[in-house]
């Protein structure tokens, strides 16, 4: 099961920013935030991953918790091209035997 | 550089019938995972390989789904007597060994039709 909880939908408008939250209540110590996203009719992709501190790179921006309960995913300008299904996930990378389990995720529209 | 391939990239075959479908990994990657993916659904995990160790096969669906992988690279997942339930798109991905990165990278699917 996935050890995750996010929204079904959500809608942004162009150019706002979107914060699509992820709850995981149960997550353990040595266990990352990964965020993957899926464009209709292609495989998913990577999009940032974190432990605990704030993480950004060129597509987002990844907001932890302190108590690493819950995260955020920020997309600071979303464009039409955003338009996915967002997937958070937990993961430990030191446990070979931990395989990354995909949940619902969020489905995200970006409105013109 | 070259991303994860799978092939084919559509597949029709008739209920009753064997398929196999091919993923071929990022070069040095141990880790390769394959998924199924319903109409409108999320990931379904089915099957995950690192490098030497025996297959995690938890998530395959029925005994008709296996998979091997040759040499640590190429792998195919085989559906026997495939059922109409089986039509879904088949997601490969691979990554670097647990404990350097979890990143997984998608191929672009084989989108299985059984009629």
């Amino acid at each position: 099961d996935a050890k995750t909880t996010q929204p079904p939908s959500m809608d942004c408008a162009e150019g706002r920013a979107a914060n699509l939250p992820c709850n995981h209540s149960t997550i353990s110590g040595n266990e990352y935030v990964y965020w993957y996203r899926q464009i209709h009719s292609q495989g998913p992709q990577y999009i940032i991953h974190g432990l605990k501190n704030n993480e950004t790179n060129e597509m987002a921006s990844l907001i932890i918790t302190e108590d690493r309960k819950s995260s955020t995913l920020i997309l600071p300008h979303a464009t039409l091209r955003d338009t996915a299904v967002y997937y958070c996930i937990v993961s430990a990378r030191m446990n070979r035997d931990d395989k990354i389990i995909f949940g619902k995720g969020t489905r995200l529209h970006i409105l013109p | 550089g070259a991303g994860v391939s799978q092939s084919p990239s559509n597949k029709v075959t008739e209920k009753g019938k064997d398929v196999e479908l091919r993923c071929d990994p990022i070069s040095g990657h141990t880790a390769l995972y394959w998924y199924r993916q319903s109409l409108g659904q999320g990931l379904e995990f089915l099957i995950y390989f690192q490098g030497n160790s025996a297959p995690d096969k938890s998530g395959l669906p029925s005994d008709r789904f296996s998979a091997e992988r040759t040499g640590g690279s190429v792998s195919t997942l085989t559906i026997q007597r495939t059922q109409q339930e089986d039509s879904a798109v088949y997601l490969c991905a691979s990554s670097l060994e647990p404990g350097q990165t979890d990143t997984q990278y998608f191929g672009p699917g084989t989108r299985l039709t059984v009629l």
